[in-house]
């Protein structure tokens, strides 16, 4: 099956710092999410993005597709923003998620 | 709306035992999908449903079996237990297309003693 890399695995931020979390795959793609998994669990959908760019407050995203990569911004940071960051990408008959960043984001 | 509702949200089993748990999706969310997530393994997809059938399998063993009621509610069983088998179960919907964006539920954390 495709692969799905996400970089950095861990990430730990001062509170107002920006950064940028990363999404390889090896296969083109029909779809590409990015989602927040919060402290109890649940995945929040942040960006349906199978390719350009979208901005959402102080998160954006893009997806260019034809290399195969996808990048999620956080802007001005906050402690809100800790958890950890997957992106699935679905292909042929079901999505397929990476193994996340985990994002620590200190006051 | 509603988002995707799913029960019990804990629960505590022994080995041997069996366990269903319940994914009510969004309305007009006819396409529900379930996933694994354990930390060793990440995020593994178990198998989906659409219209009552069963349109893709992951590759867990035959102890998995889920079924699609024609509300679009969708149920999981795991039978005879093993320890490996304590996650988290998330469910998610989607409208129903192969790209169609999907919504996940809080998840149901499974604890197999």
């Amino acid at each position: 099956g495709i692969q799905v890399e996400q970089s950095p695995p861990d990430l730990i931020l001062q509170e107002g710092a920006n950064s940028t979390l990363r999404c390889n795959f090896s296969d083109s793609v029909n779809n590409l999410q990015w989602f927040h998994q919060n402290p109890w669990g649940q995945l929040i959908n942040l960006f349906y993005i199978p390719s350009g760019t979208k901005q959402n407050g102080r998160l954006s995203a893009t997806t260019v597709a034809t290399e195969r990569y996808s990048l999620l911004y956080i802007s001005s940071s906050q402690t809100t923003d800790s958890g950890v960051y997957f992106c699935a990408v679905f292909t042929g008959n079901q999505f397929y998620f990476g193994t996340g960043t985990s994002l620590t984001v200190i006051p | 709306k509603a988002g995707v509702t799913q029960t019990p949200r804990y629960l505590i089993k022994t080995r041997g035992q069996q366990v269903t748990l319940s994914c009510s999706p969004i309305s007009g969310h006819r396409s529900v999908s379930w996933y694994q997530q354990t930390p060793g393994q990440g995020l593994q997809f178990l198998f989906e449903y659409f219209s009552e059938t069963q349109r893709n399998k992951g590759n867990f063993p035959g102890r998995f079996s889920g079924r699609q009621f024609s509300n679009s509610r969708s149920e999981m069983n795991v039978s005879t237990l093993e320890l490996g088998d304590s996650a988290l179960y998330l469910c998610a919907a989607s409208v129903g297309g192969n790209t169609g964006e999907l919504f996940f539920g809080e998840g149901s954390r499974l604890t197999v003693l």
